[in-house]
């Protein structure tokens, strides 16, 4: 049974502080991985999406893969109150299709 | 260029009840599948079809069914409803048939009464 674990939050940050967003997953197997927003009551919104160890930065936003440690995670600089939503890790790999498995989500308060 | 459409957007439907979920993909993409959303869950993996054959079914029941059409759209049916089928449910497409970002619909938010 594939698995993806993040915690559920709520997770409270300061306007302007670093939010750090935590996913790991049980299959070995998971070639590619992706963090979507999804304020409520909206669909998941694509942010990133990173197939290889290390960083990948885009903008404000930076995630982060080590498969060594099956841990995957999404770091938002200068947080701002529009950033506060739910954010979804969904692990993929080859032959998987489009099966993607979705964590529960880790929902995020930025404070004004 | 539009992106993923899906119809309806709210729907009402009594136990037992058979319902249709209309789904048109981002243009050039192929690849179409389903998930269901219960509240404070992520997304569950129904359906994925790419070029009209199935690619992959998840853990849901055969009540469950859903076709690609020649145009890439797609229908979701769902048949003898029943109050747990109560979610959101959402259409993504994406480029290729694996390993490529699912971008999403708005979703149907179907409850079942």
């Amino acid at each position: 049974q594939k698995e993806v674990e993040q915690n559920s939050g709520p997770l409270s940050v300061p306007e302007g502080a670093i939010a750090s967003l935590n996913c790991t997953y049980s299959d070995r197997g998971s070639q590619s991985f992706f963090w979507y927003r999804q304020y409520s009551g909206k669909s998941p919104e694509l942010i990133m999406f990173i197939y290889s160890n290390g960083d990948k930065e885009d903008g404000r936003f930076t995630a982060q893969l080590n498969k060594a440690s099956q841990y995957v995670s999404l770091l938002i600089r200068d947080s701002q109150p529009s950033d506060s939503a739910t954010y979804l890790c969904a692990v993929n790999g080859d032959n998987y299709g489009q099966n993607f498995v979705f964590g529960p989500g880790t929902r995020l308060s930025v404070l004004p | 260029d539009a992106g993923v459409t899906q119809s309806p957007t709210h729907l009402i439907k009594t136990r037992g009840q058979q319902v249709t979920l209309r789904c048109s993909p981002i243009s050039g993409h192929k690849s179409v599948s389903w998930y269901q959303q219960v509240l404070g869950q992520g997304p569950q993996f129904i359906f994925q079809y790419y070029e009209k054959e199935e690619r992959g079914r998840g853990n849901f029941p055969d009540r469950f069914s859903a076709r690609q059409f020649p145009n890439y759209s797609s229908e979701l049916n769902v048949n003898a409803l029943l109050l747990g089928d109560s979610a959101l449910y959402l259409c993504a497409s994406s480029l290729t048939d694996s390993n490529s970002p699912l971008h999403f619909g708005n979703g149907t938010r179907l409850t079942v009464t």
